[in-house]
């Protein structure tokens, strides 16, 4: 079966940076996405990897390794607004979106 | 506002109600997508239309039952609900749904309670 795993939830502080994981174990691979869903929100759209490597946008940033099956979402000078869940999801051989339960990233003052 | 529109934003129905759920994009995308949101589990793709074609249908229980008039509007009917299915119910549009890398642009969801 296809599996796509992140935390259930982190914790950060203001100010700080944190890595979210993201493995994957998929038919084929066509491109990892993150979504940012606040709550009561829709998801929006972040990144999206396809070759390895990091890929920087602002404050966030997105790693992936195809080889290892792992991404993570990196955020640094986190801001309270930052609190959201975070949604990793994989394109698979059929072009289908694999999606992972998300992570909820709670910030504290 | 993400270009992307839904009604109503909450809805509440017994198991006995017709109701729908309405979905709007302004972005001049050709597909458009109902995804079920439950708590701590991943999305669930529910239906795909690609110009106005309905292109998948990932095995969802015919008490719902979507409808695509034109490329911009989205429905979903629902009848004869079960309290199981109560989550919230987004809609998503993207350029197509040919190509790998579709960016989806999602509404804000509608949260439906079936009591």
């Amino acid at each position: 079966g296809q599996n796509i795993d992140q935390p259930t939830e982190m914790t950060a502080t203001e100010g700080a940076i944190v890595q979210i994981n993201c493995t994957y174990q998929t038919s084929g691979f066509n491109g990892l996405f993150w979504y940012q869903q606040h709550a009561g929100e829709a998801p929006t759209f972040l990144s999206y990897n396809v070759l390895d490597g990091l890929e920087e946008k602002g404050r966030f940033s997105s790693f992936l390794s195809r080889s290892k099956g792992y991404s993570y979402l990196l955020l640094k000078e986190l801001q309270m607004k930052d609190s959201a869940s975070y949604l990793c999801a994989v394109v698979d051989s059929n072009y289908q979106l694999i999606w992972g339960a998300g992570t909820k990233l709670i910030i504290k003052p | 506002e993400t270009g992307v529109t839904q009604t109503p934003r909450h809805l509440v129905m017994g198991m006995t109600n017709k109701k729908s759920l309405k979905c709007e994009q302004h972005l001049g995308h050709n597909a458009m997508y109902w995804y079920k949101q439950s708590a701590k589990k991943p999305l669930e793709l529910m239906f795909v239309y690609n110009f106005k074609e309905q292109t998948e249908n990932n095995s969802v229980p015919s008490r719902f039952s979507p409808e695509c008039p034109n490329s911009s509007h989205l429905f979903l009917h629902l009848h004869t609900l079960q309290p199981e299915d109560s989550a919230l119910y987004l809609c998503a549009s993207s350029q197509e749904t040919v190509s790998g890398a579709n960016v989806l642009t999602f509404g804000a969801g509608s949260r439906l309670t079936v009591l």
